[in-house]
């Protein structure tokens, strides 16, 4: 069945470093890649998105990049802030994303030390 | 505008008692969702409504079952509720290939 696998399960950078997760997806046909940022005792917001027409996407600090020939995308943070410490999930859309179903990567714990 | 609002947030049941975890959206959104999070699997679909009247199964979808009871409403109902269902349990709701929006979640413990 459909697969997302995320790397690294845990991330502990300095405050002002970058940082970077990555994932691949195994459903070629999937079209829709967005990324959730979950804080403790809350549920997931979306942060980013990307679709498979594009290949890279910024806002302010946070960026997406998306290869769909390997099958990787990846959330890169620069600059972090000790309020970046979440925990991060990656996903990608079952088949062509007609229904709106999302599979999910297991998730990174991103601890930014000030 | 409240957004997605689950109840309860926090339940425990012995092993074979039911229960009937609520979630309501007043988004507008035509698409509801009900995914369980456990540690280093991060959140799996369980059941998902497209539309009101309709709902279809997710990964994980043994041992629920769902109600779409109007386009505000979608309930997840654990019949025989087993240690195995312990878990946090998210409700979302959306526009198809767009972002959700999760609710706070409820955390179910099965003795």
């Amino acid at each position: 069945g459909e697969n997302v696998e995320q790397h690294p399960s845990t991330l502990s950078v300095q405050e002002g470093d970058s940082a970077v997760i990555k994932c691949t997806y195994s459903d070629s046909a999937s079209n829709y890649f967005p990324w959730y940022k979950q804080e403790l005792g809350k549920g997931p917001q979306l942060i980013i998105d990307i679709r498979s027409n594009v290949g890279e996407k910024k806002d302010q600090r946070i960026a997406v990049t998306l290869n769909k020939t390997a099958k990787h995308f990846s959330l890169h943070i620069t600059e972090t802030q000790p309020e970046d410490s979440a925990v991060y999930f990656c996903a990608a859309s079952i088949g062509s994303s007609n229904t709106g179903k999302l599979i999910f990567g297991q998730g990174t714990t991103l601890q930014v030390k000030p | 505008n409240a957004g997605v609002t689950q109840t309860p947030k926090f339940q425990v049941l012995k092993t074979g008692q039911s229960m009937t975890l609520q979630c309501a959206q007043d988004m507008n959104h035509n698409s509801m969702y009900w995914y369980r999070q456990d540690p280093g699997m991060g959140l799996r679909l369980i059941y998902y409504s497209a539309s009101e009247g309709t709902t279809d199964k997710g990964e994980v979808p043994n041992g629920y079952n769902v109600s779409r009871l109007n386009k505000r409403e979608f309930s997840l109902r654990l019949e025989s509720a087993a240690p195995s269902q312990t878990s946090v349990y998210f409700c979302a709701s959306g526009l198809r290939n767009e972002k959700l929006f999760f609710g706070s979640g409820t955390q179910l413990s099965v003795l």
